[in-house]
């Protein structure tokens, strides 16, 4: 099983601010990696796709880059309607797994 | 517009059956390969089960295989998870999710149906 590890695990963070979430891979997992964010009381959203590919809808200052093992999500001039936990997952290989989540506060 | 509903969460004794069930529209059904993904009370997100289109191909996560069974009725365009023995470390919210293909992102998730395993 592929472990996926996220940092930080919890950010407080200014509004305008620009915020980066990182997610290593236990192994290799090309751009099979995709980012996903959780609002309170509220389901999943995907993000990113492989890795840095935008999503329709998704406000522009919402990016990703990476491949192999080490991937980034970069949110420039943070809103505070970001506040929400962050989650990267790998659709590389069975079983598909998930980081623990990043969540991130606005102060 | 996409939706995807999951219904049948209930309050269960350890020991317990249940059938969850995701109804889901506005894409072809039997298209797609279909999730799901729960989330134990204040933790993160783990990966369930997955189906292919047609039903011909299930996986399950080692903490589910055994008691759990993923299933759909492409003419109901519907998903089901039948949960068996269930433990206490089976309550979450059980969400239904989309995928893009088979083994790819999670394009559109239901919004959750609650499982409570306690005695």
């Amino acid at each position: 099983e592929i472990v996926l590890t996220q940092s930080p695990d919890f950010q407080s963070v200014t509004p305008k601010e620009k915020v980066t979430i990182t997610c290593r891979a236990s192994q290799s997992i090309g751009s099979s990696l995709h980012w996903y964010q959780q609002k309170p009381d509220q389901s999943p959203k995907l993000l990113i796709k492989y890795a840095s590919q935008s999503i329709s809808g998704v406000p522009s200052r919402f990016s990703g880059s990476g491949s192999g093992t080490d991937f980034t999500l970069t949110i420039n001039s943070l809103e505070a309607e970001d506040a929400a936990t962050y989650y990267c997952h790998q659709s590389s290989s069975l079983p598909p797994t998930f980081g623990q989540g990043t969540k991130l506060e606005i102060k | 517009e996409v939706q995807l509903v999951e219904s049948g969460g209930v309050v269960v004794q350890p020991g317990g059956s249940l059938r969850l069930s995701c109804a889901a529209s506005g894409f072809t059904f039997d298209d797609y390969a279909m999730h799901w993904v729960r989330q134990a009370p204040g933790k993160g997100l783990e990966w369930v089960s997955l189906i292919s289109w047609d039903g011909g191909s299930t996986y399950y996560a080692d903490s589910v295989k055994g008691r759990f069974t993923i299933s759909r009725d492409n003419s109901k365009n519907s998903l089901y998870l039948q949960m068996n023995s269930l433990r206490a470390e089976d309550t979450a919210l059980y969400y239904c999710a989309k995928d893009i293909r088979f083994l790819g992102y999670f394009d559109y998730w239901g919004q959750g149906t609650l499982v409570t395993v306690s005695s």
